[in-house]
């Protein structure tokens, strides 16, 4: 079965400096990787998506996730925090065979300034 | 604007009553999801709709129904027989029949026992 690991559940930053949000995951074949976000008290927003292609994957907000085929990762990383990015952040894997999108458990971000 | 509307923001339900929860979606999207949320386990699918008038379970869908009879619509209903309902609702939709297609989600509802 697909399936997705975060295992921190939340991270600290300092504004200013570059953040990682770790995903590792679970699938046989090739994964469907993506990340959202979560502001407090609201939806889920798209942040990007790993489909094929290029190992680098650009997203909304300066916001980019490196593909690691051989690591099973699927890092969210920034170069520079920003105080407003401080929210909850989804891992998610489409399962092949219901289509249905895996969500992770979420992680934290909290950045400070 | 085009979007996903959830109402309403905030729910209380008392011991045995049913109480639905409002999802209405202006995107022209054939799919729709209603999503649970709880701290510390993500997201878990309730029911999802590709189709009007069809809907599959989801990963926990005892104590909750749903309808699809518009495409813009669906409501989810969680039942007296959810015993434990407090939670955020998400409701999402998304374009049937692309791989790799985004969900986009409504604000959610928070629902909450009397």
């Amino acid at each position: 079965a697909q399936s997705v690991a975060q295992p921190e559940d939340q991270v600290n930053v300092a504004e200013g400096n570059p953040l990682t949000v770790k995903c590792t995951y679970s699938v046989s074949g090739n994964p469907y990787l993506f990340w959202y976000v979560q502001y407090p008290n609201r939806g889920l927003q798209f942040l990007l998506k790993y489909i094929t292609g290029d190992n680098l994957v650009k997203g909304s907000y300066g916001f980019e996730a490196e593909f690691n085929k051989s690591q099973t990762s699927f890092h969210l990383k920034k170069p520079s925090a920003l105080v407003s990015d401080s929210a909850l952040y989804f891992c998610a894997v489409r399962d092949y065979n219901t289509d249905k999108l895996i969500f992770g458990t979420g992680t934290r971000l909290q950045v400070f300034p | 604007d085009g979007g996903i509307t959830q109402s309403p923001k905030y729910l209380f339900r008392k011991e045995g009553q049913n109480v639905t929860l409002s999802c209405e979606q202006n995107l022209n999207h054939d799919a729709m999801y209603w999503y649970r949320q709880d701290p510390g386990q993500g997201l878990r699918l309730i029911y999802y709709s590709q189709i009007v008038n069809d809907f599959q379970k989801g990963d926990i869908a005892e104590g909750y129904s749903v309808s699809r009879e518009k495409k813009e619509s669906f409501p989810l209903t969680v039942t007296s027989a959810q015993k434990n309902p407090t939670a955020f609702y998400l409701c999402a939709s998304s374009i049937v029949g692309s791989t790799n297609e985004k969900l986009f989600f409504g604000s959610g509802t928070q629902l909450s026992v009397l």
